[in-house]
């Protein structure tokens, strides 16, 4: 069964802190993996989107890093600000190309920065 | 500019009663979703639309069914509402046609649907 485990599911962290997110995952075949943030009553934003053959990617103060043998994947920030706290998701697709069913989310980790 | 907008942003209706979400988009994609995000805040796709065929259809009830006029708009109704259905519902859209590929999503602000 294809799932999707976030850890940790909650997170409390001093404003100007580094922390990591984890995403482990049992989805085959595997096509990309997504990490969104969403901020409390509000859509999901794309932070990074990982193909198969890329390790790392980074936006901003976010780096993504991906380990396909492993099937883990982190998301790391970076001198946390106070704007970082939400909830952040993680999304595996599957199968290339497309099909809903290849889609597996993940619960998410709530985040909270603290002043 | 609003990329993704949806309407209303806060529904209350009585169970029975038939409700429809309405979503655009004005960034020229070609595939738009709708997801649900239960209370427990977990996402879950429910359609997508590419240039007006339903490309993605979960196991949702069939009181729900997606409505695109034309490619910048993909609304969704609900027939005979049930307390189950208050969630929030969220309109995306990407660029891509073939579903689930590497193209960005952009997500609307949400609806928060509540059924008494």
């Amino acid at each position: 069964k294809n799932q999707v485990e976030q850890s940790p599911q909650s997170l409390i962290i001093l404003e100007g802190k580094n922390c990591t997110l984890q995403c482990n995952y049992t989805v085959s075949p595997f096509s990309n993996l997504r990490w969104y943030k969403q901020d409390t009553g509000r859509g999901p934003v794309s932070l990074t989107i990982m193909t198969f053959s890329e390790n790392t990617k980074s936006n901003g103060r976010y780096t993504a890093t991906l380990d396909a043998d492993t099937k883990q994947s982190s998301l790391h920030i970076t001198a946390s600000q106070l704007s970082d706290s939400a909830s952040y998701i993680c999304v595996v697709s599957g199968r290339s190309g497309g099909g809903a069913d290849g889609l597996t989310f993940g619960k998410g980790t709530h985040l909270i920065i603290q002043p | 500019d609003t990329a993704v907008s949806q309407t209303p942003k806060y529904l209350v209706t009585q169970m029975g009663n038939d409700k429809s979400i309405k979503c655009e988009q004005n960034l020229g994609h070609d595939t738009m979703y709708w997801y649900k995000q239960d209370s427990k805040k977990f996402l879950k796709i429910m359609f997508s639309y590419n240039n007006k065929e339903l490309i993605i259809n979960e196991t949702v009830p069939n009181r729900f069914s997606p409505k695109s006029p034309d490619k910048a708009h993909l609304n969704l109704h609900i027939n005979s509402l049930e307390l189950g259905d208050s969630a929030v519902y969220f309109c995306a859209s990407s660029q891509g046609g073939t579903g689930w590929g590497t193209d960005t999503q952009y997500f609307g602000p949400g609806t928060r649907l509540t059924v008494l």
